[in-house]
Order: structure tokens, then sequence, then C-alpha cells
């Protein structure tokens, strides 16, 4: 069965470093989100991208962090210089139709960063 | 802003009993999703619901829309510990956004 994969599972950085998180979304979906998760708290979403664009980002995804589809494949996460409070799962899902068209969200397994 | 609030937070049942989560918005959704997580996994998908008043079922789960599209609930019967997990809804305004609801962690006591 085709599934989103995140690369690495687990991710430990200094507060001010740059980090990229990977994901590979399902080959034929269109549609392509990153989601955060801080220990024992809700699903935050960050951002999703279409067409090789940002076409919706909530208020935490501010101007720290980017998301890129560099080849085609992957998708990626990069928060420019972490802070503690960036410490958290981070999920990317994809989707083969936009949310409003009755289409689910397949999430990977996730990468948990660990800002120290 | 837009939120979606579940209720309760968490949920302690015996295995057999029933448990139920209720999710509230609190703008009109064009549909709503459900999603389950296991402890220490990721989300996956259960259901969407678009219509209003509309009820579905999946074997021991029924989901129901409500009427101003503007709540939801998911009724487990005769729990089983393979249901242990947090249950999240996902509601989807009219505006397209996305927003996960607060979840609903259960815990099924054998």
């Amino acid at each position: 069965e085709p599934e989103v994969t995140q690369t690495p599972s687990h991710q430990v950085t200094q507060m001010g470093q740059e980090v990229i998180l990977r994901c590979v979304p399902i080959s034929n979906h269109l549609y392509f989100y990153w989601y955060r998760q801080i220990l024992g708290q809700k699903v935050e979403f960050l951002v999703s991208f279409y067409n090789n664009e940002i076409s919706e980002k909530s208020e935490i995804f501010d101007d720290q962090f980017s998301v890129e589809r560099p080849d085609g494949s992957n998708f990626t996460l990069k928060i420019r210089s972490t802070k503690l409070e960036d410490s958290a799962m981070y999920f990317c899902a994809s989707s083969p139709r936009a949310r409003g068209l009755n289409t689910e969200a397949f999430f990977g397994q996730g990468t948990r960063l660990t800002v120290v | 802003g837009q939120q979606v609030m579940q209720i309760p937070q968490y949920q302690h049942v015996q295995e057999g009993e029933d448990f139920t989560t209720y999710c509230n918005s609190s703008t009109t959704l064009s549909n709503i999703q459900w999603y389950k997580q296991r402890p220490g996994g990721h989300p996956v998908f259960l259901i969407q619901l678009v219509k209003s008043g509309e009820v579905k079922k999946q074997k021991r789960l029924t989901f129901q829309f409500g009427e101003a599209k503007k709540n939801s609930s998911l009724h487990i019967t005769a729990t089983q510990t393979t249901d242990v997990g947090t249950y999240f809804c996902a509601g989807i305004n009219t505006g397209n956004q996305f927003y996960f609801g607060t979840g609903t962690s259960l815990t099924v006591i054998p």
C-alpha cells in the first residue's frame, strides 16, 4: 500500500540552527501538507502546498518556516533558526484532491524534532 | 478565529462500555473528517461527513454531522482495547481551511 514517508524519524538540533524535514508524499497525490503536534496536544495545521506553491498557511507558519518541492518527489519543511518551542512532532500529509472535495489526507509517521 | 473543540478531553471506559466524543465548531463547516491516532502513531483517516444531518457507520463506530453543520459526534459501541487512542475531528470551513479539533484521548480498561 502506498504511504507517505518522512525522514529522519528523530532530529535533535541546537537552538538557532536550521533544520530540514523531509517527506516523500504518495506519488500520484497533488496536495501536500505539514502539521505539527506538540507533545500531548492537538495536531496543528502549518501549511498546504499545491501546484508548486503555498495554497494556505497558518499563523504558526511565519518567516522562519519555508517549504519546497525541489525535485517532484520530495517535499521539505525548513525551519531557519529553531527555537525551543519548535520542539514537536512534525507530520507530512498528502491527498489526491483538495480538502473540500471529499478526500482524506494520508499522514506520514512523523519526525520528532527536539530543540535543545 | 476558527476553533474546533472536542469534549471530553480524556475518557476512561471499561471494555465493553460505549464511548462518545463530541466535536463543536465556532463556525459552519462544509464538511468534517474524523481521524484516529494511536499512542505514538500518526493520524489515520476514518471517515468524512458532508451533508447536514448525515449519519455514517463503520462496524461499531457511528459518526454524525449536525443539522447546522457546526457539530459532530463519534460513538463507539462496546469498546475494545484496540479502540485505544486519540480521536480527532477535523473541520473544513467554507473557506476551505482545515482545522483539527482538540482531540479526545480514549483509554479502555480490560
